[in-house]
């Protein structure tokens, strides 16, 4: 049983340029969940989408991100016009139904270096 | 709103002492709380987890007691191996379902 997949494992883009980043979940697990590290942080939540529906974008910044899950397909997280600040790891975890009762798997991470 | 904060780091210790590492936090409601592991390069893997109050999580020799009258979450193991250096997250789950994380503590173990 795979895990979670997500490709590519590190993406350089230069300032201005667009990022998209993919998320498959494990078989079965129909929620998927983004978020983000710093450099020397912790995990912060973006967003969490089900199938072809967004859930909760709270800790999605207001312009240039977006993400979505379509119903075949992996989840896509986007980045517009990127900026030296959005340099980070983004992990994808997804879960089989809601995480008050099954755990969130993560992936290996997204490492985007913006030059 | 709700966070998590633990002890900062990097802790240094060598093999077979004792391990704590703190953790407190702060939520509306009643959340569920989560020790996660990250090895270098890799993503978080979950350590253990405890639901309601008074549980235990253990898993691989480690321990953390869910005590809702202190909020607190502190990770122990009686004795760590130098396979156990990474950075450890605490983390909550409520309403909404996403992990709210604590920022991390690295682990470093000699030999």
């Amino acid at each position: 049983n795979a895990g979670v997949m997500q490709n590519p494992r590190h993406l350089v883009r230069r300032r201005g340029q667009e990022a998209r980043l993919r998320c498959s979940p494990m078989k079965g697990h129909s929620h998927v969940y983004w978020y983000r590290q710093l450099p020397e942080e912790g995990l912060k939540f973006m967003v969490y989408l089900q199938k072809e529906n967004i859930i909760d974008e709270s800790g999605m910044p207001k312009e240039r991100f977006s993400a979505e899950f379509p119903k075949e397909g992996p989840s896509i997280l986007r980045i517009q016009q990127v900026v030296r600040g959005d340099s980070a790891a983004y992990f994808c975890a997804s879960s089989q139904v809601d995480s008050s009762q099954y755990e969130q798997y993560f992936g290996p991470g997204t490492r985007l270096t913006v030059t | 709103g709700d966070s998590v904060t633990q002890m900062e780091g990097p802790v240094t210790l060598s093999e077979e002492a004792f391990l704590t590492i703190n953790c407190t936090y702060t939520a509306t409601g009643y959340p569920s709380l989560f020790w996660y592991v990250q090895y270098p390069g890799e993503g978080l893997q979950l350590l253990l987890k405890a639901t309601k109050a008074d549980d235990k999580g253990s898993n691989k020799g480690f321990e953390a007691t869910y005590r809702k009258e202190t909020t607190s979450f502190h990770l122990e193991k009686g004795s760590v191996q130098v396979s156990d250096s990474a950075v450890y997250f605490c983390a909550l789950s409520e309403k909404g379902n996403k992990l709210v994380f604590g920022a991390g503590t690295i682990l470093r173990v000699k030999s």
